[in-house]
């Protein structure tokens, strides 16, 4: 069985700063995919950024960033220069034969 | 735009009713599942088709849920005999390939009274 956590039910963040949701995992899969999704308020899940196990080197997309570590199970995310438009709940999920999610942390953007 | 529509978009039922959703992907995806997902949690796995075959199916999904996928393009899930248990966000997603990604559509809103 796989599973995943999100120890942060909430977070806050300045516009243009930085934040870092926390995610663990586990799964007895040696190969798989990790995904952060996005889902604004009554809006539709949104894929952020999607790492494969096997590569090493961490995912980058525009602003958002992840911190995989394979040996810890640990795949946080780093949003930098935050915007308005970031606000949202943020959902971490591993791949088997469907998506397994997180709880997910509801990200607040301050002005 | 995910590619994938779901309607309807919101549906108010009372207990004891049928309801019928359905996903329509814009284009051809092997792969098409159905999540629920209730407030304050993240979306848990129904069940997922791999062309018109059903390949899973959790344990969430009991005998009044049924699935289907009939040529492999749209897909429909159907709740009989509603309970307020089953008041929800129900998400159908697209995917397969090499990369594994699912793409949501924007869910339907049963609310049961």
């Amino acid at each position: 069985a796989q599973t995943v956590t999100q120890s942060q039910p909430e977070m806050s963040v300045q516009e243009a700063e930085t934040v870092t949701l926390s995610c663990t995992y586990d799964t007895s899969e040696s190969d798989y995919y990790l995904f952060w999704y996005k889902q604004p308020p009554s809006r539709q899940m949104i894929l952020v950024i999607r790492q494969e196990a096997y590569k090493q080197q961490n995912a980058t997309e525009n602003r958002f960033s992840v911190n995989f570590q394979k040996a810890a199970k640990s795949f946080s995310l780093k949003i930098s220069d935050s915007q308005l438009g970031d606000a949202a709940m943020y959902f971490c999920a591993v791949d088997g034969y469907a998506l397994n999610f997180g709880k997910g942390t509801s990200l607040l953007v301050t002005p | 735009d995910t590619g994938v529509s779901q309607n309807p978009r919101h549906k108010i039922t009372k207990r004891g009713q049928n309801v019928t959703f359905r996903c329509d992907p814009i284009s051809e995806h092997n792969r098409l599942y159905w999540y629920r997902q209730t407030l304050g949690q993240g979306p848990e796995f129904l069940t997922y088709f791999q062309n018109e075959a059903q390949l899973e199916k959790s344990r969430l999904l009991s005998d009044r849920f049924s699935a289907e996928r009939p040529k492999g393009s749209f897909s429909t899930l159907e709740i009989q005999r509603t309970e307020q248990g089953d008041s929800a966000m129900y998400l159908c997603a697209v995917g397969g390939g090499s990369t594994d990604t699912q793409y949501f559509g924007p869910g339907t809103r049963l609310t049961v009274l």
